[in-house]
């Protein structure tokens, strides 16, 4: 099966500055990659999405890239505000959604 | 709309007990999905249905859980018995729309503690 890795686990920002979260996969079928962004006591919330026919798609300050033929995808937030802070989980999808370990971003006031 | 809604937000039981979460997904869809997520394992998906059809249970951890739909407006994930470590949060999701399988809503899930 699917199986998604994703670094860091965790991420200090100073706000104002640029985080990137990576992920890689292992089936290369797997043609949809969302990012998801949880926050304390919430379920996880779709922020971005990108299919496999698209290289990098952006959303104001959010963007991601994917790689696919490294089978590898990137979340870059640019100009990180304190309300960033959260955790971002990858996921990759062929049937169904596997998901990364998810990453504790902090953004440093 | 509402969103995805689950209930309760929060159950507390002991070890033995049967234990029944509720989720009402986004109206319109076809798809719902039940996920696990603990410190452990991260987020887990148990089982989804399709047009109220179970299609992939192969996460559900054993016969204890058992999942329904009986219609495309609820859903139940019911553990009997419940032990220690089922402790978890459990969220259910739904795409926002018929033939968006792909993009899942999640709910604000249920913190099960079983002692």
């Amino acid at each position: 099966g699917e199986n998604v890795e994703q670094h860091p686990s965790t991420l200090s920002v100073q706000e104002g500055d640029s985080a990137v979260i990576k992920c890689t996969y292992s089936d290369s079928a797997s043609n949809y990659f969302p990012w998801y962004k949880q926050e304390l006591g919430k379920g996880p919330q779709l922020i971005i999405d990108i299919r496999s026919n698209v290289g990098e798609k952006k959303d104001q300050r959010i963007a991601v890239t994917l790689n696919k033929t490294a089978k590898h995808f990137s979340l870059h937030i640019t100009e990180t505000q304190p309300e960033d802070s959260a955790v971002y989980f990858c996921a990759a999808r062929r049937e169904k959604l596997t998901f990364g370990t998810g990453t504790r971003l902090t953004i440093i006031p | 709309d509402a969103g995805v809604i689950q209930s309760p937000r929060h159950e507390v039981t002991e070890m033995g007990q049967e234990v029944t979460l509720r989720c009402k997904p986004i109206s319109g869809h076809d798809y719902l999905f039940w996920y696990r997520q603990t410190m452990m394992r991260g987020l887990e998906l148990l089982i989804y249905f399709n047009n109220n059809v179970p299609i992939d249970d192969s996460g559900m951890p054993e016969d204890r859980f058992s999942a329904k739909m009986p219609n495309a407006s609820f859903s139940t994930l019911k553990i009997q018995p419940s032990e220690p470590r089922d402790s978890a949060v459990y969220f259910c999701a739904s795409p926002p729309k018929a033939g968006r399988a792909y993009e899942q809503y999640f709910g604000p899930g249920t913190r099960l503690t079983v002692t």
